[in-house]
């Protein structure tokens, strides 16, 4: 089984769409769980860290279920910038090292 | 803008050649951190550096590479006999911390290419 599993989708929507995607982990000792975006050959960006008890930033909102190993996140409003792969990451507690899911693409369209 | 610049951005070398990946932080980072990126694939956790030593490394990471922090500032790895198999985005990202817990800045990355 994978460490970091993600649906790559492409999900297609327009704009002004809400778009949400899962990603699972394996790990049940990982202690920090990230989304990252990446653009077409660029380096990935940090988009959010995401917190037991769920969290927003402006039209993005990351959830965890520890119990069910899955970490989500949903886009409202969806923009033409917001085309793009988001890489889940995942890290445990005694380990330095990020790992990472395939990435899922978004593709929002005008 | 990212905090850290990598260079070459781009370098094209013959099988066997040796190359050299440079990273440089602009504040005073501890960890230090290179993944890779396979195009097509998932980034992948090449090493990573604290104190002028490995603390882990991959199994990606066999004899061929190593890594240096040659004058307290630049952050380089390198590849002494490249393969085909190598081509692919290099990213260093360091980190004040651990970084487990806040995520990482990466570089803009090395896009190496193996002919």
């Amino acid at each position: 089984r994978k460490e970091v599993e993600q649906d790559p989708g492409p999900f297609n929507v327009p704009e002004g769409a809400t778009v949400a995607f899962n990603c699972t982990y394996s790990n049940s000792a990982s202690q920090s769980f990230f989304w990252y975006r990446q653009d077409c050959r660029k380096e990935p960006k940090l988009l959010m860290s995401v917190y037991s008890s769920g969290n927003e930033d402006g039209r993005f909102t990351a959830q965890l279920n520890r119990a069910s190993q899955y970490i989500s996140l949903l886009i409202r409003d969806s923009k033409l910038s917001d085309s793009a792969t988001y890489l889940c990451v995942v890290t445990s507690f005694n380990d330095y090292k990020l790992s990472f899911g395939a990435g899922t693409t978004v593709t929002v369209r005008a | 803008e990212p905090e850290v610049t990598q260079t070459p951005s781009h370098q094209v070398t013959q099988m066997g050649q040796e190359v050299i990946l440079r990273c440089v932080p602009i504040s005073n980072h501890l960890y230090f951190y290179w993944y890779r990126q396979i195009l097509g694939q998932k980034v992948e956790f090449l090493v990573s550096f604290y104190n002028n030593e490995i603390s882990e490394k991959s199994e990606i990471f066999d004899d061929q590479f190593s890594v240096e922090r040659p004058d307290g500032s630049n952050f380089t790895l390198k590849i002494r006999s490249t393969k085909l198999e190598d081509s692919a985005m290099y990213f260093c990202a360091p980190s004040l911390g651990g970084g487990y817990n806040y995520g990482y800045t990466f570089g803009s990355g090395t896009r190496l290419t193996v002919v």
